[in-house]
């Protein structure tokens, strides 16, 4: 299987902040990574596919970049309903494996 | 509203077993593959089982194959998990997540997600 490693595990940052969340897969996956945003109780929410394509709806104060085996997820102006965990998947092969999640609290 | 939304979870003994469901609202379930998504205490988000549009084709990850039985009902609307044999390591919130292609069938993604039901196992 694919192990796919997110840094930092979690983070904390203020209102306004511009934050950035690695992942870095085992091997390459061109660009089949996608990102996830979950918060306590509710359904965990797609946000980007394709490493860098918007899930419709997503503000544009996220995105994401890389290919092959080095991600990025970056929220610029960081608001008080992004502090969530976010977590990647790759789905280059199955099983479609997930990162450990970074959570991201208020400082 | 398009939701889904999982039951079925509760306390059971290690050895014992469950059936999870999940009921789809605002879509239809036999259009898309369906999959069971679980999180562990403290732990990742972990895929592990999954059915075909159709229902002709399930998947499942290595740790729980043997012991869990994905299916469907197009009638009902509804996905389900069976769960013979549970583990202490199956305790976790499980999630059931529809399979979309994004970009005319390039990127799979896991676009419609319930809120969970949780399972714990233990003595």
């Amino acid at each position: 299987d694919i192990q796919m490693t997110q840094s930092p595990s979690s983070l904390s940052a203020s209102v306004g902040d511009r934050v950035t969340i690695t992942c870095r897969a085992s091997q390459s996956i061109n660009n089949y990574l996608n990102w996830y945003q979950q918060k306590p109780g509710k359904a965990p929410k797609l946000l980007i596919y394709s490493a860098s394509s918007f899930q419709s709806g997503v503000p544009s104060r996220f995105s994401g970049s890389g290919s092959g085996t080095d991600f990025t997820l970056t929220i610029s102006g960081l608001q008080p309903e992004d502090f969530a965990t976010y977590s990647c998947q790759q789905s280059y092969i199955t099983p479609h494996t997930f990162g450990q999640g970074t959570k991201l609290d208020i400082k | 509203e398009v939701q889904l939304v999982e039951s079925g979870g509760g306390l059971v003994q290690p050895g014992g077993s469950l059936r999870l469901s999940c009921a789809a609202s605002g879509f239809t379930l036999r259009s898309y593959e369906m999959n069971w998504v679980r999180q562990a205490p403290g732990k990742g988000l972990e895929w592990v089982s999954g059915i075909s549009s159709s229902g002709s084709s399930t998947y499942y990850a290595d740790s729980v194959k043997g012991r869990f039985i994905i299916s469907r009902d197009s009638a009902k609307n509804s996905l389900y998990l069976q769960m013979n044999s549970l583990r202490a390591e199956d305790t976790a919130l499980y999630h059931c997540a529809s399979l979309n292609y994004f970009d005319g069938s390039g990127y799979p993604a896991f676009d419609i997600w319930g809120q969970g039901t949780l399972v714990t196992v233990s003595s």
